[in-house]
């Protein structure tokens, strides 16, 4: 498996303001992900990372609003920009390709809980 | 679009209960896994299964691939405290991503 740690692990922020969290990785791995949870809720993805390149969105979630970053393979942002209550949520971070795991097995960080006054 | 329902949607019962989880889906799916997520935590893999028929054993937990694999299940037996949580089944689909089921939310009462 992996050890995978994410920053900050919650936060309370005012509508308009961004926040960004970071995932980091104690191994190389090939894939990273960023998903949203509601509380209670299943997970949805909201996008790839890609080392190097932009991120692939899903439908719904636009660059705009989730800038992401990826600057090597240990190492993701994600930013929520111009945030609103809406935007209360859990978001993770996982990651595939872990070395000795099977494919398409993905690993989750803890998870970032964040409140939108 | 493909879809993971799980069933039950939430889930309440005494210790030492046996109990069984579904997941159902029309698509195929490569592979399967199953989570389980506690709150203020991220879901922790409990198994990826691969084979259509398979069935694999986690101790008090079973999971088994439908032969077709588009369905998966999760039996526990003799359930316990330690069990309660959100459990979330996942498909790898052919993209490279997982989809994920609705979760079942069980709650073990000792």
């Amino acid at each position: 498996s992996a050890v995978i740690s994410q920053k900050p692990s919650r936060d309370i922020c005012q509508r308009g303001t961004s926040l960004t969290i970071q995932c980091q990785v104690d191994s190389q791995v090939t894939m990273m992900f960023w998903y949203r949870q509601q509380p209670g809720q299943s997970l949805t993805l909201i996008a790839t990372a890609n080392q190097g390149s932009e991120a692939t969105y899903e439908s719904g979630f636009v660059i705009d609003k989730f800038p992401i970053s990826r600057p090597n393979l240990t190492f993701s942002t994600l930013t929520v920009s111009n945030m609103s209550p809406e935007d209360s949520s859990i978001y993770l971070c996982s990651v595939e390709g872990v070395e000795g795991s099977l494919t398409d097995t993905q690993y989750f960080g803890p998870g970032t809980r964040l409140t939108v006054l | 679009t493909q879809l993971l329902e799980q069933s039950p949607q939430f889930l309440s019962i005494q210790e030492g209960e046996n109990l069984t989880v579904y997941c159902n889906s029309s698509s195929v799916f490569s592979s399967l896994q199953w989570y389980r997520q506690e709150p203020g935590e991220g879901p922790v893999l409990l198994v990826t299964v691969v084979t259509g028929g398979e069935v694999k054993k986690l101790k008090r937990l079973t999971f088994q691939f439908g032969d077709a694999r588009k369905d998966s299940s999760l039996h526990i037996t003799a359930a316990q405290p330690g069990d309660t949580g959100l459990y979330l089944c996942a498909g790898a689909s052919n993209t490279d991503k997982l989809i994920f089921g609705t979760g079942t939310r069980l709650q073990v009462f000792p």
